[in-house]
């Protein structure tokens, strides 16, 4: 089936640092990929659209200075939070728009999610 | 913005079939409704989804309104593992948007 692996699915960081979250699809192409964040008792919350070889779109409010995102190849999208702030603490989640004819295609597949702690 | 509503939560005796409204009285010809849940601490999982349809699988069915306002996910044997946030999405654009989800308590 159409799965995506995520990594780390958790990590500590202190304020000021980099964090660096993967997005990997496995035995499918993906194009296009959507990363979110999910406050406690919340829910998700569209982050950026990013699409292989171009810049990712942010939606509104989100700083696309301090989110980078990274789309190089066709299985592997990045989100950086760079200079991180315990404000940044949340669990992102990835999703890839699966390519129709994958097995178990649907349309949409989510990684398991990243929390992020920052300290 | 989410263009469905979902009660924010719902109780459901273990083997009793859970049935889980949304409105979408906005959405368009064309736009899909997609339901996922998500249990605690884990992404999102995919359920089902339609276009204009009843759709049926291995995990659940999905009823759709002929004017395509409202869906019901239907869980036919809840079980106490089908606890979770279950959210129904329209989705626009080729993206999914979710709001606030239905929070699915199976009791024994």
């Amino acid at each position: 089936g159409a799965v995506v692996s995520q990594h780390p699915s958790w990590v500590i960081c202190k304020s000021g640092t980099s964090v660096k979250i993967e997005c990997r699809s496995l035995d499918f192409q993906a194009t296009t990929m959507f990363w979110y964040r999910q406050f406690p008792k919340q829910s998700l919350m569209l982050m950026a659209t990013s699409n292989e070889g171009s810049k990712a779109t942010y939606e509104q409010g989100v700083e696309k200075d301090k989110f980078l995102i990274n789309h190089a190849s066709l299985t592997l999208s990045t989100l950086t939070v760079t200079s991180a702030h315990p404000e940044d603490s949340s669990f992102y989640i990835c999703s890839a728009r699966v390519p129709p004819g994958v097995t178990g295609y649907y349309g949409y597949t989510f990684g398991s999610g990243t929390r992020l702690t920052v300290v | 913005d989410a263009k469905t509503t979902q009660p924010t939560s719902m109780d459901c005796a273990e083997g009793r079939a859970a049935n889980l409204p949304c409105n979408h009285s906005t959405i368009s010809g064309n736009e899909y409704v997609y339901w996922y849940r998500q249990i605690h601490s884990q992404g999102p999982q995919y359920i089902i989804h339609g276009l204009k349809n009843n759709e049926t699988n291995e995990m659940a069915s999905l009823i759709i309104t002929e004017d395509r306002k409202s869906s019901t996910l239907i869980l036919p044997h809840a079980t106490l593992r089908d606890t979770a946030v279950y959210y129904c999405i329209v989705r626009v654009l080729n993206m999914l948007t979710f709001g606030g989800g239905t929070r699915l308590m199976v009791k024994p």
